[in-house]
């Protein structure tokens, strides 16, 4: 693989359900985000991560969370679904964190919470 | 707060210039980027400025001024592969990029 990847491309989820969106990258970038895409507004930042075995809260972080056990993976996980969560939800990566590094994005998770 | 603004849709014709703008207000500033995003894919980079002035590259240039919050992306000889939406993105102190919600421009023939 070269770049970012994400899966599932999309999903309809029950509300209450738990689910874990997945991505992984092979650039061996230190810097990891997670964001969210609804009409009308900007990305916007739901956790991001530094470097491997650290995270932090983004603008929107409530009923999410994520793990970074390791450089390549970093995982999305909503742990009781609801359908204010539908949305896309785009994995990216840049060379460092604190820097004016690019951000390189993966093809998005289309969300359907009913 | 920090807030960014840029027009939801602009149309312009194949073979002409259009011009994006972009008005930022952010705590802190650490550069102005612009990204391409097409329909149902992901956003992909095209510029970045941090210093005032023009930066061009091919047909794509884009113009940042810090003393106005105010940067453009300008897009020459306009192809039908244009037609995207083009979000405008400000880093802030903390290196976080706060995101427009996006022009989407539309190519006539």
């Amino acid at each position: 693989i070269a770049g970012i990847t994400q899966a599932p491309t999309s999903q309809i989820l029950a509300a209450g359900r738990r689910m874990t969106l997945r991505c992984t990258q092979d650039m061996r970038h230190n810097a990891m985000y997670w964001y969210r895409q609804d009409l009308g507004l900007g990305l916007r930042l739901i956790h991001y991560s530094n470097t491997a075995g650290t995270t932090g809260k983004g603008e929107v972080p409530d009923g999410y969370s994520v793990s970074r056990a390791n450089t390549d993976d970093f995982p999305l996980t909503l742990a009781s679904a609801v359908p204010s969560q539908t949305s896309v939800y785009f994995c990216a990566s840049s060379e460092n964190s604190g820097s004016t590094n690019e951000q390189f994005f993966g093809p998005g998770t289309r969300l359907t919470v009913l | 707060g920090q807030n960014i603004d840029q027009p939801t849709e602009m149309t312009a014709t194949e073979g002409a210039i259009v011009q994006i703008n972009c008005t930022y207000q952010t705590s802190g500033f650490n550069g102005l980027f612009w990204y391409q995003q097409h329909a149902g894919e992901a956003p992909t980079f095209l510029s970045y400025n941090v210093l005032d002035g023009l930066e061009e590259k091919g047909r794509f240039s884009s113009f940042l001024s810090r003393s106005k919050g105010y940067s453009y992306l300008l897009l020459k000889e306009l192809q039908m592969k244009d037609s995207a939406s083009y979000l405008c993105a400000a880093m802030d102190s903390n290196y976080q990029l706060i995101w427009g919600a996006g022009t989407k421009l539309i190519i006539k023939p």
